[in-house]
Formats: structure tokens, sequence, C-alpha cells
């Protein structure tokens, strides 16, 4: 019943390791995206897809790739983790309306999934 | 460029007690969405509401009303009768129509005391 789900909810490891976080939408969401909240609860975009294209890369280390095999599903993965790299990462999704009296297309309300507590030690 | 300012950090009230927070905001748009959510102490972000600049109309639902005023920039959000419940961070966020990403506010850490 879940609309947006993120796994794993919550993420331990050691600097240096890899790790991945898949998001999944059922909502039939043309656009997906990833936010990152850090300890003092400011959330800033990462990463913004639509049908499977990147839209937006807000300027993040190469180290973060996100991926996504189809338009329900954006996955992030994580190289070489960095002490930097705690916070909690949220996924979204929104759906894209073509909007013929403002002209062009419009996407509406993202939706958040439930987020996923990094911890790098 | 987009930018959202929640000046009120922290606010505590007593239950009961009618609360507003303020959401302050630029953009050079001329067609944007606002909107204001909830992310209460389980960490989840909840949708509350959402506005577009066509539409200066205020909100009432329930016990939340929004009060949206494109002269001064605003888009302010105020709990009536505030309970236990509404403890959490509110956020304020803004975007474009294009909505390829939420600029987001501070936020601000409510705490109703009982």
């Amino acid at each position: 019943d879940t609309a947006v789900s993120q796994t794993p909810k919550y993420l331990v490891t050691q600097m240096g390791n890899d790790k991945s976080i898949k998001c999944e939408q059922n909502l039939g969401h043309d656009t997906m995206y990833w936010y990152k909240q850090d300890s003092k609860k400011f959330l800033k975009i990462m990463f913004s897809y639509n049908n499977k294209e990147l839209i937006i890369n807000e300027t993040v280390p190469n180290r973060f790739s996100p991926k996504s095999p189809d338009k329900a599903h954006l996955n992030l993965h994580i190289n070489s983790l960095e002490l930097g790299d705690s916070a909690v990462y949220f996924c979204a999704s929104s759906q894209v309306r073509t909007d013929p009296i403002a002209s062009g297309t419009r996407r509406e309300t993202q939706y958040f999934g439930p987020g996923t507590r990094l911890l790098v030690l | 460029a987009q930018k959202v300012t929640q000046a009120q950090t922290e606010i505590s009230v007593v239950e009961k007690e009618d609360v507003t927070l303020d959401c302050v905001y630029e953009t050079r748009d001329t067609t944007y969405y606002l909107f204001w959510y909830k992310q209460p102490p389980s960490g989840e972000l909840v949708f509350l509401i959402r506005r577009n600049s066509f539409d200066e109309q205020n909100e009432i639902s329930g016990r939340y009303s929004w009060n949206f005023q494109k002269s001064t920039s605003s888009f302010n959000f105020t709990i009536t009768a505030s309970q236990v419940v509404d403890s959490a961070v509110y956020f304020c966020a803004l975007t474009n129509f294009g909505n390829e990403k939420l600029t987001f506010g501070t936020g601000t850490r409510l705490t109703i005391i009982p």
C-alpha cells in the first residue's frame, strides 16, 4: 500500500564502503527525486529524474550515482563513503501534467518516502 | 535563485493555544507553487498543502489555515487550538511550475506543551 518506499530504513557502515539505497513508488508518477537532510534538518535536492532521464544534478560529488531502471524506481549508490555523508536521504515522486492554460507542463506535489538514515562511522 | 526563509527556529506553546508559523519566499518566477510539509518526531515528511501563485485565496482545513499574500511574499500557517500531536518540524517550500526541485526553508520546530 505504501506510496513511496525506501530500503533500508537504517544503514550503518564504515568509512570507505560502498552502499546503495533503493526507492520505489507505486503512484504511477513520472518524476522521482533524491533529497538529503543534514544533521541541522536542512533539506536539499540532490537529483531529479523524469521517466528515467536525469533532469537535475545539484552539484553532488561523483561518488553519488543515481540509477533509474524504470520510472517507478530510483536507486542511489554511494561509493567510498565519508563521515560527512551521514544524513537522512529522502526519495520523492511527483506527477507531470500538461497545462494548456499556463502552457507547458507542470509537476504536481512531491510525495516523500519514509527516509533512510545513513550513519558512516 | 529561489529562497525560503522561516525566521522562527523554535516555537513552544501550551496546548490549545493558537500558533502561526511564518514563511517568506523569494523567486523571480511568475508562476510557482508553495508548500507546507510536516516532519513529526518519527521522521517522515508529510505533505500538508500546496498553493499556486495564481490563487491567493486563504485555505482552512480543520484546525489548520494558510494565509498566502503575494504582496508581502508570505505564506503563513496557523494552527488553531494546538494539540500535542502537532509537535513537529514544519517546512515551507517553493518550486516553479516545472517542479524539478523544491527549495526548502530551514524549518520551524514546534513544541506543544501539555
